[in-house]
């Protein structure tokens, strides 16, 4: 597609339920963000992939949350036992790696509501 | 290591007046600078970026910002504001000093037009 997609667009899910977010980047772009945002907030930065290189984990704020990158394309960011506070939008961009065009594009977000 | 800072969470605005809404930056070496809005219930739209060149930079929908190398500030303006342009505006900066491609975004400024 034209843009990044992400789905589900909503889900709620109940306490202690895994669930898993899907993220389709733009076809060519190498760089792929996770960022979460709760209501009306700033953004929170998660996970980052660049192409082949090990993945900056440093934002995940807990083992339960964990994101994969099958074949330099679509990402998962899974969180195992979901707690309340999980409870925000999760919000994928995807950029080139390089040159000068290098803005970051952004999905439409995952809402994840906890019960 | 780069950060972002959007000093006003709120900004209030009179329709017709013009509008600032400001970021300043830390990075090493020279950075790429961007602004983004969000408006409600809707993911983030790139509005306009500073690669190199001419400090003022001209994006949509009528947005300006001014690069200021010695105050490392990326200022939002706009000569005369709508109360269509009522959302949330986040700065965001990357360095080219780092091989990486990581994004880093300030905390948001809400941006209120009252007509």
């Amino acid at each position: 597609g034209a843009g990044v997609s992400q789905s589900p667009s909503n889900k709620v899910t109940e306490k202690g339920k895994d669930v898993e977010l899907r993220c389709d980047p733009i076809s060519g772009h190498t760089a792929l963000y996770w960022y979460r945002q709760s209501l009306g907030q700033g953004l929170e930065f998660l996970i980052y992939f660049q192409g082949n290189s090990a993945p900056d984990k440093s934002g995940l704020p807990s083992d339960r949350f964990s994101a994969e990158r099958t074949g330099g394309s679509v990402s998962t960011l899974t969180i195992q036992r979901t707690q309340q506070e999980d409870s925000a939008v999760y919000l994928c961009a995807s950029s080139l790696a390089s040159g000068r065009n290098t803005e970051a594009f952004f999905g439409q977000g995952t809402r994840l509501t906890v019960v | 290591a780069q950060s972002v800072a959007q000093p006003e969470d709120q900004v209030n605005v009179a329709e017709g007046n013009p509008l600032t809404v400001k970021c300043t930056y830390s990075v090493s070496g020279n950075p790429y600078l961007f602004w983004y809005v969000q408006y409600p219930n809707r993911g983030l739209q790139f509005l306009l970026k500073y690669i190199t060149g001419d400090n003022l930079v001209k994006g949509s929908y009528g947005f300006e910002a001014e690069f200021n190398k010695s105050q490392t500030s990326f200022h939002l303006k706009k000569p005369s504001a709508l109360v269509s342009d009522s959302a949330l505006y986040f700065c965001a900066v990357r360095s080219l000093y780092n091989a990486g491609n990581m994004l880093t975004f300030g905390g948001g400024t809400r941006l209120m037009v009252k007509p």
